[in-house]
Formats: C-alpha cells, sequence, structure tokens
C-alpha cells in the first residue's frame, strides 16, 4: 500500500549528463514536492505544483526542472548535473495548498550519485 | 524569513527511558504550524506529531508528545518509553499560515536507542 514511490531508489549518474528522477502518487493529492536533501542537512524545497501549476523557488538553479504529467506522476529532470548535486531527492504530496494541518506524505527518497 | 533551530545534531537514550528533542523556531507571525518528523535509516520521512500555534493545549500521540511555548518559541518533543524502532533522524518543521504548506526545516536531531 505504497502511496509515494520513488524509482529509482539509488541513481548514478557522470557528470554534466542528464538525469530523470521520478515520483507517483497513489493518494489522488493536488500538491506534489521536490526537496534536495544534502548529507545531515535539512530538506530544502526545490518546487512544487499545485495541480499542474508549477512553483519554483526563487533560489533552484535552472539546472532543475520538473514535469508533471498527470496527477499521480511528477519528474524531476537534472540537465547537467555537477558534482554539488548529489543528493537524496525528496518527493512529497499533500491534498492542498495551504490546508491547515494538513500533513505531507514523503516518498523513500533517490539517492543520485555523481561521478 | 522564519528560522528553525535545532541545536541538538545527536542524541542517545536507553531504551524504555524517556528523552526530549530540542526545536526552537523564529517568526513575526501569530498563525502557523509546527511539525515533528521521523526520518527512519532508508526510510521515507513520516508525521509524527503536529501543533497548531492558536491552541494552548499540547499535542500528544501515543508515546509522543510535545511541549509547545509560544513566547519563548519553543516546540520540544518527547519521547517515553523509547523503543529500538525510534531511532532515526528526527526534524523540527514550521510552516506559516500565510504560505501555503511550504515547510521550513530543521536540521535534524539524530537519535540512537541503545538496548
Amino acid at each position: 500500500d505504497a502511496m509515494v514511490i520513488q524509482n529509482p531508489r539509488y541513481q548514478v549518474t557522470q557528470f554534466g549528463k542528464p538525469v530523470t528522477l521520478s515520483c507517483s502518487q497513489t493518494l489522488n493529492h493536488n500538491v506534489m514536492y521536490w526537496y534536495q536533501q544534502k548529507s545531515s542537512q535539512a530538506p530544502k524545497l526545490l518546487f512544487h505544483y499545485y495541480d499542474k501549476d508549477f512553483n519554483n523557488e526563487a533560489d533552484t538553479p535552472d539546472n532543475f526542472q520538473s514535469r508533471r504529467p498527470n496527477t499521480s506522476f511528477c519528474f524531476l529532470d537534472i540537465r547537467s548535473p555537477g558534482l554539488g548535486d548529489a543528493a537524496m531527492y525528496l518527493c512529497a504530496t499533500s491534498r492542498e495548498w495551504g490546508g491547515g494541518t494538513d500533513t505531507q506524505y514523503f516518498g523513500p527518497g533517490t539517492r543520485l550519485t555523481v561521478l | 524569513a522564519q528560522t528553525v533551530t535545532q541545536s541538538q545534531p545527536e542524541m542517545s537514550v536507553q531504551e524504555a527511558e524517556t528523552v526530549t528533542l530540542s526545536c526552537t523556531y523564529d517568526t513575526s507571525e501569530s498563525d502557523y504550524y509546527l511539525f515533528w518528523y521521523k526520518q527512519p535509516p532508508s526510510r521515507q520521512m513520516i508525521l509524527v506529531i503536529r501543533q497548531e500555534a492558536y491552541k494552548q493545549q499540547n499535542a500528544t500521540e501515543n508515546r509522543f508528545s510535545v511541549n509547545f511555548q509560544k513566547a519563548a518559541k519553543s516546540f520540544s518533543l518527547k519521547i517515553s518509553d523509547s523503543q529500538l524502532g525510534d531511532a532515526a533522524m528526527y526534524f523540527c518543521a514550521y510552516r506559516s499560515s500565510s504560505s501555503g504548506d511550504k515547510l521550513t526545516f530543521g536540521t535534524g536531531t539524530r537519535l540512537a536507542v541503545r538496548p
């Protein structure tokens, strides 16, 4: 009964080689988020979708893009990964945006290694 | 901008004992929400407990309770009767009522449980 699924769990890519991380949800939530979490640091929000409405955080590098083709799926594209992009990438969902104590549900994350 | 501070990078507790994790935050807003999330090793982050700032009563979920001191901007998590399965990274998070569902996380406290 997995609710937020991320594939793959581990991804290795080469410096500069585009990579796509995948997230899917069975909760039918309107909002999907992508976070970057580096070792021993807090998760950092990259962007979120409310339905098809894309919202980028001001300090998210242009190297990071996202697509949400339908309610269930959301992709994180890293166009030219650098060594500094090695991190855990977390996908999360919530029912609404600004829904009081609405909970965010997280996936298990994809650990990205850049060689 | 809101900030969340967890001053204890690591904590350790004996099984069956009680431990308290600290969290302070800085905000100029009066309406907000506070959360504790648990991130076990290699597993997804899950919500432990949440608190609405307008509620004076401290939230409780089974063995987990909080001590919410609004004036002091403090939000500590108490884990009673600690179990081996409580070993994880714990993140304190803040969400303003005016910022949608955007969470601001602290840097986390890694809790070890000694058998």
